[in-house]
């Protein structure tokens, strides 16, 4: 996958809690990104990060939290204000936003 | 709105039959065009990209067109094998103010019988 690792493969967590996506790269990509995968959708931008100390909202950002405290380091935190949270969820880095993006394996999310 | 069409959603061939995906788009301005192929349960793993000038790309078995006109992309694949069945997800970006965040279509779901 490309030097880009999520943990935990698997999470599960009960309604209303907020809960942290780890996502590491090593591959000196300035750019990153966390996407939502629902069955039969296509993937949806949650949150991009053009370079470290700055992030943008995507198309689906409500309910979401990013931080980009390091060039390596992207976790993605998912509050309780998230109405449907269970999902597969995938973690790219680009050299830059015109790049080809390398995708992690993903985290599954299960929330009840 | 940007948008990006596959065609069909799912396929079932057999293992050595050749066959091609479609892909539409109306993102506007074009940048660039990628095919990705996404295991189940597994991050998407890009195959080609192709940008405004390119009509044809292989990678192997797999071989990408590009008709900027219409707006259209396809990727045939040759002599399938059971390790092709995946999902196949058509990338399209666009340039807007420096940024080239991706539209990404819903993917066409291939499975190949022995």
């Amino acid at each position: 996958d490309g030097g880009i690792t999520q943990s935990p493969k698997y999470l599960f967590r009960k309604e209303g809690q907020n809960v942290t996506l780890s996502c590491e790269q090593n591959l000196n990509h300035d750019a990153m990104y966390w996407y939502r995968q629902d069955p039969g959708q296509g993937l949806r931008l949650i949150y991009y990060s053009q370079i470290v100390n700055d992030f943008q909202k995507g198309d689906i950002a409500e309910g979401y939290s990013v931080s980009r405290e390091k060039k390596e380091s992207f976790p993605l935190t998912v509050t309780s204000a998230q109405k449907n949270p269970t999902a597969f969820y995938l973690c790219a880095s680009s050299i830059d936003l015109s790049s080809e993006q390398y995708f992690g394996p993903g985290t599954r999310l299960t929330v009840t | 709105k940007n948008q990006v069409e596959q065609s069909p959603q799912s396929l079932i061939i057999l293992e050595g039959k050749n066959c091609t995906l479609q892909c539409n788009y109306t993102v506007s301005p074009f940048s660039n065009l990628r095919w990705y192929k996404q295991d189940t349960g597994r991050g998407p793993v890009s195959l080609t990209i192709m940008t405004f000038s390119e009509n044809t790309k292989s990678n192997g078995r797999y071989t990408a067109t590009l008709d900027a006109d219409t707006k259209q992309s396809s990727l045939h694949i040759t002599a399938s094998q059971l390790s092709d069945s995946a999902s196949y997800i058509c990338v399209v970006s666009a340039t807007s103010g420096g940024s080239y965040i991706p539209t990404f279509g819903r993917g066409t779901s291939l499975i190949v019988h022995p």
